[in-house]
Parts: structure tokens; C-alpha cells; sequence
């Protein structure tokens, strides 16, 4: 069974660069058909895409997000990465890191991780 | 960027009832529309892709139509675990992918 599970620092102070690592069990990050990304929840409210990225190294983002964000992937680690610089408290909320599957044109997002909490604060 | 609206917001009722859950875009998106259950302090969970294809595992209740820009998902008798938030979701090709604002099944 396919797990993600994030580490990484659950406080950062505005300004500062907010770095998350998803780790991949159970199913190789290097699969043609899937896209490894990010999806975030604030506090009491909806879910906003934050952009995901294929094993070759192709990448999309949020236009939103797109000036401070970095999508990577380590295939040697079964390992996908995210970083968001220059943080507010508006970007305080539930990170998930998720799996999209593919298949003829059309996308879903079919694994998540269980969630992790970062706080922008001083 | 696309915006999908859920209708409503917020619905109250009872074990054994079927429910429907709308939800609109803002655009043509075909039959790019997907739902997902959240359960409060839980991950959402995909039930349904492709407007109306039945994720693995999803109990036969569950069930998605529509295409274009209305779309439908409905629960033909409600369990007691169904009660959680839905959220619909387009993956047309215009990024970003959106999601709905969330229905939250409350129990009557």
C-alpha cells in the first residue's frame, strides 16, 4: 500500500523559506503515469492546489504561488520536496503531499498523506 | 482561474436519505470534475474521477454525473460514516486545479 509521509519544520517565522520533504513507501516516485505534488488546507477552510511535479523533472504551479515556489524530486530517495519562500501567516495551513494518476488526458489525485500543520509565526 | 461552486454549503440529514450535491464551473471543463470526502482532522479521500467513474474501494452508494459545467454527486442512503465535507475538484487543463468551497453533511 502506497503511504506519503512529510517531514520538516511545523513553525516558520515570516519572511523566512518554509521547506517540506515527502517521503514515498510502498511505490516508486519514478512512474510515467504519476505526478507528485502538494495541496494545502488552511485552518477551517477549503483546499487550494499548490502545483506537483513528474519524475523526469517536469514541474507546474499555482500561478498564485508560482514567484515563490519550488517543486523537486530525488529519485534516490523516493522523495519529493517543497519549498515556499518569503512566508506570511497566510500561508499558515495543512500541507498534504499527494499523488496524481493519469490516464487518457484526464487526472485525479488518488493518494494523500495524513497532513502537517506549519504555523508562520514569530 | 476556474471557478467551481458547491451547492450547498452546508446540509443537514438523516441515516438512510439520499443526498445530492451540486456542483457548477465557471466554464466548460468536460468531464474533468472529481470528488473527495474529508472527515474532520483526516486527509480527503477520492470517491469519484472522471465526473463519474467509482474510485476502488468506494461503496456503490456514492455516485457522480454530469458534464460541462453542472455536475451531481450523490449518495443514494446515507450511512452513518458518510457524514464529512465533499469537495469537488476540475483538472481541466487551465492550472491551477480548483476545488469547490466544500458541502458539510451534518447529521439531522
Amino acid at each position: 500500500q502506497l503511504q506519503l509521509q512529510e517531514s520538516g519544520p511545523r513553525l516558520v517565522k515570516p519572511s523566512e523559506t518554509l521547506s517540506l520533504t515527502c517521503t514515498v513507501s510502498g511505490g516508486s516516485i519514478s512512474s510515467s503515469s504519476h505526478y507528485w505534488g502538494w495541496i494545502r488546507q488552511p485552518p477551517g477552510k477549503g483546499l487550494e492546489w499548490i502545483g506537483y511535479i513528474h519524475y523526469r523533472g517536469s514541474t507546474y504551479y499555482n500561478p498564485s504561488l508560482k514567484s515563490r515556489v519550488t517543486i523537486s524530486v530525488d529519485t534516490s530517495k523516493n522523495q519529493v520536496s517543497l519549498k515556499l519562500s518569503s512566508v506570511t501567516a497566510a500561508d499558515t495551513a495543512v500541507y498534504y503531499c499527494v499523488r496524481h494518476a493519469f490516464s487518457n488526458g484526464y487526472e485525479w489525485v488518488d493518494y494523500w498523506s495524513q497532513g502537517t500543520l506549519v504555523t508562520v509565526s514569530s | 482561474d476556474i471557478q467551481m461552486t458547491q451547492s450547498p454549503s452546508s446540509l443537514s440529514a438523516s441515516v438512510g436519505d439520499r443526498v445530492t450535491i451540486i456542483c457548477r464551473a465557471s466554464q466548460n471543463i468536460g468531464s474533468y470534475l472529481n470528488w473527495y470526502q474529508q472527515k474532520p482532522g483526516k486527509a480527503p479521500k477520492l470517491l469519484i474521477y472522471v465526473a463519474s467513474s467509482l474510485q476502488s474501494g468506494v461503496p456503490s452508494r456514492f455516485s457522480g454525473s454530469g458534464s460541462g459545467t453542472d455536475f451531481t454527486l450523490t449518495i443514494s442512503s446515507l450511512q452513518p460514516e458518510d457524514f464529512a465535507t465533499y469537495y469537488c475538484q476540475q483538472s481541466y487543463s487551465t492550472l491551477p486545479y480548483t476545488f469547490g468551497q466544500g458541502t458539510k453533511l451534518e447529521i439531522q
